[in-house]
């Protein structure tokens, strides 16, 4: 079946840019999204992209589509204490179900 | 708009007991979706509902693993008996279809995270 995957853990200073990575294999993906898990509490859309863009912004959030070499990244301007959670990428497959990453654990230093 | 319900928030019992969680959709939405979320992985995919029906249970352990999605709104998945493998955070998720494109959003409650000893 078809598969993403993401670096497990990210650390960076705060108000440095943070860069979140992620590859797929499904060809035929038309939506990519990230989630954001904060402790005890629900999976939450941050932002997604649509296969035929290259690049979407949204505030802080620059999210990047290089769909020759399947690759998404998420980048956050300025990463604050808040920005601490753990970041999942999801691939909508045909089926109009979602593939999930195994999440990338963002810590934030001081 | 009340977000995705479900309860109980944590769940102990011994393996082979059952279990039983319960999901309340957000309002109007008529697609319900079951994960189970192991720690350290991503969310895997039990059962997805379209109303009252079953789109894909193809991942759901149907010896131990079973839901129901009455009148079409509210959920529960029962889990019985519970094996040692089981323990893992169980999310449920609801989406209105018609808005499933562009974004294809999907609202998910906390979760009930389950300990089986």
């Amino acid at each position: 079946g078809e598969d993403v995957e993401q670096s497990l853990f990210l650390s960076v200073r705060e108000g440095d840019s943070s860069v979140i990575n992620c590859t797929y294999t499904d060809s035929s993906s038309t939506y990519l999204y990230w989630y954001k898990q904060e402790p005890g509490a629900g999976l939450q859309l941050l932002t997604y992209i649509f296969s035929n863009m290259d690049m979407k912004q949204d505030q802080r959030l620059t999210v990047l589509l290089n769909k020759k070499d399947k690759h998404l990244s998420l980048r956050i301007a300025d990463t604050q204490t808040g920005d601490s959670a753990i970041y999942f990428c999801a691939d909508m497959d045909s089926n109009y179900q979602l593939i999930w990453g195994a999440g990338t654990k963002l810590i934030i230093k001081p | 708009e009340a977000g995705v319900a479900q309860s109980p928030r944590y769940k102990i019992i011994e393996k082979r007991q059952s279990v039983a969680f319960w999901c309340n959709p957000i309002s109007g939405h008529a697609t319900l979706y079951w994960y189970q979320q192991i720690l350290g992985q991503g969310p895997k995919l039990l059962i997805q509902f379209q109303n009252n029906g079953v789109v894909d249970d193809s991942q759901l352990p149907k010896d131990r693993f079973s839901a129901e999605r009455l009148k079409g709104v509210d959920s529960t998945l029962k889990i019985q008996p519970a094996k040692l493998e089981d323990s893992a955070v169980y999310l449920c998720a609801s989406s209105h279809l018609l808005e499933l494109r562009p974004k294809g959003e999907q609202f998910f409650g906390p979760g009930t995270r389950l300990t089986v000893l």
